[in-house]
């Protein structure tokens, strides 16, 4: 059974520029959530989707963006990236979401910007 | 202040110790979770709780909701169980994470 994919690994962008993650989860798995993890903040919550709607958000900006396709890959947006966006973005899948399920997490994507 | 904190943020064993990890909260949750992070980033999900223990191998997870707390202990740690322990709640259907515990066992 495939785990979960995140794509990009690693990029680097510039203040202003905007960058698109994705996120494939497990097959049968209609829950992704993404996470944020920097030095100084840790792992926070930006938001989860289920069947292709947000059912959550965390406290970050309207710059953080994300949707769900109807095969339950995922992905987020960052527009206009600031230096304090440089961190791992995580997503992970579950079977039922909001937290009451096991969580299967990708490898990440490192950003960073410049 | 925190709603979940951790105890204690750096540990060092040697191998074999027994080792607790502590992590105490302050709202009413649903579930807990136990993760585990190696150098590189990858989270791998080693238990959730919502009342109980819960056994895997060498791993041992409780919870007391009464108490708002929970303990991962690690029986006969080895040096392959370095890496850092983070504990997180799910809370208003959205997960809030410690800080994280990093834990070095030497052989």
């Amino acid at each position: 059974k495939a785990g979960v994919t995140q794509t990009p690994r690693y990029l680097i962008k510039t203040r202003g520029q905007q960058v698109t993650l994705s996120c494939s989860p497990i097959s049968g798995h209609r829950s992704v959530s993404w996470y944020q993890q920097t030095p100084g903040q840790g792992l926070q919550f930006l938001f989860e989707y289920f069947s292709e709607t947000q059912r959550n958000k965390g406290n970050f900006p309207g710059r953080f963006s994300g949707r769900q396709f109807s095969n339950s890959r995922s992905e987020m947006n960052v527009s206009t990236l600031e230096l304090g966006d440089s961190a791992l973005y995580l997503c992970a899948s579950s079977l039922d979401g909001r937290g009451l399920g096991e969580l299967f997490f990708g490898e990440g994507s490192r950003l960073t910007v410049l | 202040k925190n709603e979940v904190e951790q105890s204690p943020q750096n540990l060092t064993a040697q191998e074999g110790e027994f080792i607790t990890i502590n992590c105490s909260y302050s709202v009413g949750i649903s579930a807990l979770h136990w993760l585990q992070q190696h150098p590189g980033g990858g989270i791998v999900s080693l238990f959730m709780l919502s009342s109980g223990k819960k056994k895997h191998g060498r791993l041992i997870a409780t919870i007391n909701i009464q108490e708002k707390h929970s303990s991962l202990h690690i029986t006969a740690s080895h040096p392959r169980d370095s890496a850092v322990y983070i504990c997180a709640v799910s809370f208003t259907d959205k997960l809030i994470f410690g800080t994280g515990t990093r834990l070095q066992v030497f052989p």
